[in-house]
């Protein structure tokens, strides 16, 4: 089985802190992506990545940044947190039409 | 920025009755995938469609996809509490977005014993 592990289910930080999320994948896939999901908005792309070192902007990147060093680790990153970002970010890996979630980090900033 | 609406946001419903669930754009896609998630999870795949009229079933569950590609439709039969959770299409277009995948809102399903 696919395996998406996100490193945090639940994270409490404080406004302007530097917030590093992190997400791996156990089957070698090339695309990865970090959703966040709000209640009402569903979920909204933030960045994606479809390679090593490859990053592409997504909906709504602007307070995030990623890093993709290794195939398998998909990291997002909040550069000073606020407490707009407070929400449920999804990590998914993706191939031949189908993406495999990781079971999400509940972050709150405060 | 390809877009999917989802009807209706909220249904709640009693075990046995039959439901339907719509997810709707302007914009034509590669394919579309229906997930469903339960709380405090991640969402996990239910099915995918990539044929414009493709009808696919999954026990008691009946997906549809339009003849352009361009919406879908999840009917289920009987409804259970079981099948209690968040529902989202998601759409892909390989030839204008790659491997981009756009979400729709969600629809919540509660079926009440």
């Amino acid at each position: 089985d696919v395996k998406v592990t996100q490193s945090s289910r639940y994270l409490v930080k404080r406004t302007g802190e530097k917030v590093f999320l992190e997400c791996v994948q156990d089957m070698d896939h090339e695309n990865m992506f970090w959703y966040r999901q709000d209640p009402g908005l569903g979920l909204r792309l933030i960045y994606f990545s479809y390679d090593v070192k490859m990053k592409e902007k997504g909906d709504i990147p602007e307070g995030y940044s990623v890093s993709r060093e290794k195939k398998e680790r998909f990291s997002l990153i909040l550069e000073s947190a606020s407490t707009n970002q407070t929400s449920m970010y999804l990590c998914a890996s993706w191939v031949n039409t189908e993406a495999f979630f990781g079971q999400g980090t509940r972050l709150t900033v405060v | 920025t390809q877009l999917l609406e989802q009807s209706p946001q909220f249904l709640s419903i009693q075990e046995g009755e039959n439901l339907t669930v719509y997810c709707n754009s302007s914009s034509v896609f590669s394919s579309l995938q229906w997930y469903r998630q339960e709380p405090g999870e991640g969402p996990v795949l239910l099915v995918t469609v990539v044929t414009g009229g493709e009808v696919k079933k999954l026990k008691r569950l009946t997906f549809q996809f339009g003849d352009a590609r361009k919406d879908s439709s999840l009917h289920i039969t009987a409804a259970q509490p079981g099948d209690t959770g968040l529902y989202l299409c998601a759409g892909a277009n390989w030839e204008t977005s790659g491997s981009r995948l756009t979400f729709g809102e969600g629809t919540q399903l509660t079926v009440n014993p």
